[in-house]
């Protein structure tokens, strides 16, 4: 079945530490995305790419970074420039930015909290 | 920047009575789509609404899509225990295609 894959489900992060969070997706999707949501709240866009080697900044870039080398992968790295890194981190795609009839298909997320 | 403003932020209903949830929008929007998310799970996407004055319904849901395209509705009849969760709207402008996602109103089915 297609669908998106996330890892770690879990995640613990130092102080000072740079992790990546994994985002896989075999959908043939275009353009994929990356969500933080915190406790009790929305969903804010950190970054998105429309296509391979390309992507923008979305609302709270800040302290994180993206790559896009291949269709199927969009890694987050959470770097130790933010601050506050303790979320529910969500990786999405669509078929292109313009969605047409579908939605937006999300990964089940990976919880990071700082130690 | 633009907001879509989505209320209530909770609700707390008694199995079997009625939920709904409103999304309102500074400006035009092309579409809406909604999402649910289950307490510990991801969004997961229900229906999108495009022309103006829309109604869809999915077995006891049912969503609009208002006539000036700014605001929008989910409601749910005769909730059940497996309505519980968060509901999102999320919309889109004509000029931008981003998802402007507002905050998700959580259901709470009273024991």
């Amino acid at each position: 079945d297609g669908g998106i894959t996330q890892s770690p489900k879990y995640l613990f992060r130092k102080e000072g530490q740079n992790v990546t969070l994994s985002c896989e997706q075999n959908l043939n999707h275009d353009a994929m995305y990356w969500y933080r949501q915190d406790p009790g709240q929305g969903l804010r866009l950190i970054y998105y790419s429309q296509i391979v080697n390309d992507f923008q900044k979305g609302d709270i870039a800040e302290g994180y970074s993206v790559s896009r080398e291949k269709k199927e992968s969009f890694p987050l790295t959470v770097t130790s420039a933010q601050k506050n890194p303790t979320a529910f981190y969500l990786c999405a795609s669509s078929y292109s930015l313009r969605t047409g009839n579908y939605g937006y298909t999300f990964g089940s997320g990976t919880r990071l909290t700082v130690v | 920047g633009q907001q879509v403003m989505q209320i209530p932020q909770y609700q707390h209903v008694q199995e079997g009575e009625d939920f709904t949830t409103y999304c309102n929008s500074s400006t035009t929007l092309s579409n809406i789509q909604w999402y649910k998310q289950r307490p510990g799970g991801h969004p997961v996407f229900l229906i999108q609404l495009v022309k103006s004055g829309e109604v869809k319904k999915q077995k006891r849901l049912t969503f609009q899509f208002g006539e000036a395209k700014k605001n929008s509705s989910l409601h749910i009849t005769a909730t059940q225990t497996t309505d519980v969760g968060t509901y999102f709207c999320a919309g889109r402008k004509d000029s931008n295609y981003q998802l402007i996602w507002g905050a998700g109103t959580k259901l709470i089915i009273k024991p």
